[in-house]
């Protein structure tokens, strides 16, 4: 299995607060993409990046922000929480020459109140 | 932009038995690629099999097979001999070509019920 891990795993937070989620890489490929899931929706992107520093927009970037200091690390970050944000947030990497093989991470589930 | 339709939300199948899901897509370009994944109740994200669209040969992989129909933009999946364990949502999707990031536009899903 690819080395990913995602945390927090769970959370349960307030409207209106920041929440930043984390996907951790071992495997050093460049590409690094957020999406999430809903009902009636399957998966969709927020956002992805293409290297350290370089980020862009998906689908549903909307209240959304990322960053990516280093190769192994990409942050999503809610600024201020709405429940409209409640969903299964999954992490996705890929390497550079193989960038169609997507290999996900386990999720994180998001409970905006 | 592209869009993946999946018009069953649920099928059922009964042990070894075979089932095919349906799923259609739109695009423009000529030069893409399709997958269907799996999520089992544990929710991690699974690849079953995947499709270059500029391969006519339909892709196969053990009991997984697809049927992929590129003039009619469709992509079904089969499953033979079906087991319990492929009880699971699957879920069809689609991506352009390579040397950039592959963004993933996936269908709403299909909930596969496989029963004794």
């Amino acid at each position: 299995d690819a080395g990913i891990t995602q945390s927090p795993r769970h959370k349960v937070t307030e409207t209106g607060t920041p929440v930043t989620l984390r996907c951790h890489q071992t495997e050093n490929h460049r590409y690094m993409y957020w999406y999430r899931q809903d009902p009636g929706h399957g998966l969709r992107l927020i956002h992805y990046s293409y290297g350290v520093k370089d980020t862009d927009k998906g689908e549903v970037s909307d209240g959304y922000s990322v960053s990516r200091s280093k190769t192994e690390d990409f942050l999503l970050t809610l600024e201020s929480a709405t429940s409209s944000q409640t969903s299964v947030y999954f992490c996705a990497i890929s390497e550079s020459g193989r960038e169609i093989e997507q290999f996900f991470g386990p999720g994180t589930r998001l409970t905006v109140l | 932009a592209q869009t993946v339709t999946q018009s069953q939300p649920e099928m059922s199948v009964q042990e070894a038995e075979t089932v095919t899901l349906s799923c259609t897509y739109d695009t423009s370009e000529s030069d893409y690629y399709l997958f269907w994944y799996k999520q089992p109740p544990s929710r991690q994200m699974i690849l079953v099999i995947r499709q270059e669209a500029y391969k006519q040969q339909n892709a196969t992989e053990n009991r997984f097979s697809v049927n992929f129909q590129k003039a009619a933009k469709s992509f079904s999946l089969k499953i033979s001999d079906s087991q319990l364990g492929d009880a699971a949502m699957y879920f069809c999707a689609y991506s352009e070509g390579t040397g950039t990031a592959s963004k993933l536009t996936f269908g709403t899903g299909t909930r596969l019920q496989v029963t004794l």
